[in-house]
């Protein structure tokens, strides 16, 4: 079955800078690619995800991209606030498959 | 509109002790799926329900059995609690499993402690 490697497992970034957040999934024939949101004692909320035929995709500071050669996507956050301090999760599932999630990364923002 | 909930909210329960996780959605979509989160090992899936009348197994299904009663309702059941389990269990549900897009919406999370 599928796996997904997620790196890194924490990240501290200065207000203002950028954090990349990098995927690598196992199963060459996976199409879709999520990313969710995870504020502390809070539920998982998608924020943005790309479709095997597509290579990048951006929505206001957030971007992901995807290499289906190398078999990895990644999270691009641009210009970090506070609130961007968060667990990260990464996905991917075929199909009509379930999603199999990464383990998971904690972002920490330092104003 | 209330989306996916979940209850009970927390639950300590003895070894040994049996119980059931409920959940509902009110968004008519067709699959339904239980996750446990643990630290450090991410949103790990117990089991689904594609569509009404379907269950199966995901990544971690021992010790749980599961009950698709509806369209709208999927429970997890606990028949014999081990402090293993001991986790927050998440239900989602998504639209259709089979668009190839399968956007989970979360319930608020289950948090159950075993002694």
């Amino acid at each position: 079955g599928e796996n997904v490697e997620q790196h890194p497992s924490t990240l501290s970034v200065q207000e203002g800078d950028s954090a990349v957040i990098k995927c690598t999934y196992s199963d060459s024939a996976s199409n879709y690619f999520p990313w969710y949101k995870q504020e502390l004692g809070k539920r998982p909320q998608l924020i943005i995800d790309i479709r095997s035929n597509v290579g990048e995709k951006k929505d206001q500071r957030i971007a992901v991209t995807l290499n289906k050669t190398a078999k990895h996507f990644s999270l691009h956050i641009t210009e970090t606030q506070p609130e961007d301090s968060a667990v990260y999760f990464c996905a991917a599932s075929l199909g009509n498959t379930p999603l199999v999630f990464g383990k998971g990364t904690r972002l920490s923002v330092i104003a | 509109n209330a989306g996916v909930t979940q209850t009970p909210k927390f639950q300590v329960l003895k070894t040994g002790q049996s119980m059931t996780l409920q959940c509902a959605q009110d968004m008519n979509h067709n699959s339904m799926y239980w996750y446990r989160q643990d630290p450090g090992m991410g949103l790990r899936l117990i089991y689904y329900s594609a569509s009404e009348g379907t269950t199966d197994k995901g990544e971690v299904p021992n010790g749980y059995n599961v009950s698709r009663l509806n369209k709208r309702e999927f429970s997890l059941r606990l028949e014999s609690a081990a402090p293993s389990q001991t986790s927050v269990y998440f239900c989602a549900s998504s639209r259709d499993s089979a668009s190839g897009a399968n956007v989970l919406t979360f319930g608020a999370g289950s948090r159950l402690t075993v002694l």
